[in-house]
């Protein structure tokens, strides 16, 4: 059965801090892994992650990935109160007859005060 | 850019009651997955379609079937429901083996009383 595990489950900070949150995973078949950022509405896509080693940015948040010990960090930099949110990473494997399923950890949330 | 199209957005029904929730994916995306999302859990898997076909299968109850249409829009179709049916339920939709991410709609809050 694939598998996410997610580190810390709960993270408060305050504004200007910099946070690095964890995912590691089992799974068969792995195609990607991707993170996204929830908060009270649909999960919104962060990151889509392939290759081991190739950091990707996107402003103050970047992630990397190693296939190799099989996790991601996902790391937020300066972060401000808008940053608070509950931070999803899902895991896309090849389930059998075709599909790719996604498997979703607990997710991290993390609550910037000012 | 067009995104995932849930509707409703929300509901509201009684025990025992049926309910149908649609899903209108990405324009020229081909696969839909349903995902339930219970207060404070994880999104779980119910089900995906491609090409109008059921393609896996998750933690659907028996209660609950699906389909998908000619125009490639899902409906996620809920009898006899339960107390416990009350969550968010996304849609995402995706390429097919393409390379492409699921992108996930906004979601249906359904409340059961």
């Amino acid at each position: 059965e694939d598998k996410v595990v997610q580190s810390p489950l709960s993270l408060v900070v305050h504004e200007g801090d910099t946070v690095t949150l964890n995912c590691s995973y089992e799974v068969t078949n792995f195609r990607s892994l991707l993170w996204y950022k929830q908060e009270k509405k649909a999960p919104t896509f962060l990151f889509m992650l392939t290759s081991s080693g190739i950091e990707k940015k996107s402003g103050r948040l970047s992630s990397i990935l190693d296939k190799k010990e099989l996790f991601s960090i996902l790391n937020i930099t300066a972060t401000q109160t808008g940053d608070s949110a509950v931070y999803l990473c899902a895991v896309e494997g090849y389930s059998g007859a075709g599909s790719y399923q996604l498997t979703f950890g607990k997710g991290t949330k993390l609550s910037v005060i000012p | 850019a067009a995104g995932v199209i849930q509707s409703p957005r929300h509901l509201i029904k009684e025990k025992r009651e049926t309910a149908t929730l649609k899903c209108y994916p990405i324009p020229r995306h081909d696969t839909v997955y349903w995902y339930q999302q219970g207060p404070g859990q994880d999104p779980q898997f119910l089900i995906s379609f491609y090409e109008k076909m059921q393609s896996d299968k998750g933690s659907i109850p028996d209660r609950f079937s699906a389909q998908q249409f000619s125009d490639y829009h899902s409906e996620l179709n809920m009898s006899s429901l339960e107390l416990g049916d009350s969550a968010l339920y996304f849609c995402a939709s995706s390429l097919w083996g393409g390379g492409d991410t699921q992108y996930f709609g906004p979601g249906t809050r359904l409340t059961v009383l």
